[in-house]
């Protein structure tokens, strides 16, 4: 079964708006990373916050974790059209035996319209 | 960030044939890893491409019908054999250097099976 669950599992926006996503798993993690992908295109890395960390920031992006929860939020400030896509998180499992096997939630599907 | 490809980057295949899928990457990558994201869902991890060793399957996938090689730590490929219509989707290659770290994504093989 999927580590992560996100919600929502779409979301509409008009260009300028925040559009917040969020994330929840299940065991501990290592780490949690966001993804973005574009119309069935390959993933781009967004972030990266380690178990340790609490929000992280880049550009127009923060995400926060909170492993109390097990919950993360990815916000979008600001939003363009160029910002639709599909957004995942991805959990690397603690003391899994793989090291590093990520595991997927099942997407946020972002749409801003112009 | 490591600069992935694969090819093909989509193909049409019909059942019962199959298909090599190639990932490349510009530098030495510790990890290899082969994920499939079947129409409208998320990703699953189907191997991890081990260096010198056979593949770290996960549950759901066996060798016989998606045998992966990784003769060095620059390429590895991922066979899908006796193909039937189950099996379009996409399927993505991603590297990573070690263990929880970033893990980034080629740009994806966009498989349709007949």
């Amino acid at each position: 079964s999927q580590q992560g669950e996100e919600d929502p599992q779409a979301l509409s926006i008009q260009e300028g708006e925040n559009a917040t996503m969020n994330c929840s798993y299940k065991t501990s993690i290592n780490n949690l990373q966001w993804y973005r992908q574009n119309s069935g295109r390959g993933l781009v890395h967004l972030i990266l916050i380690r178990s340790n960390e609490r929000e992280k920031h880049s550009g127009r992006l923060r995400v926060t974790l909170d492993t109390s929860k097990k919950s993360s939020s990815l916000l979008i400030t600001a939003s363009r059209a160029a910002d639709t896509a599909s957004y995942f998180c991805a959990t690397d499992a603690r003391n899994n035996n793989a090291g590093n096997m990520l595991t997927f939630g099942g997407g946020t599907r972002l749409m801003v319209k112009p | 960030s490591a600069v992935i490809s694969q090819k093909p980057s989509r193909d049409i295949c019909q059942r019962g044939t199959s298909l090599t899928i190639q990932c490349q990457v510009d530098s030495q990558v510790t990890m290899m890893f082969w994920y499939r994201q079947q129409p409208g869902q998320s990703l699953t991890l189907i191997a991890t491409a081990n260096q010198g060793s056979e593949a770290t399957y996960e549950s759901g996938f066996v060798i016989d019908k998606f045998p992966i090689s990784r003769p060095n730590l620059t390429f590895s490929t991922l066979t899908v054999s006796n193909m039937s219509p189950e099996d379009s989707s996409i399927y993505l290659c991603s590297v990573a250097q070690g263990a929880a770290d970033t893990q980034y994504f080629g740009p994806g093989t966009r498989l349709t099976v007949l």
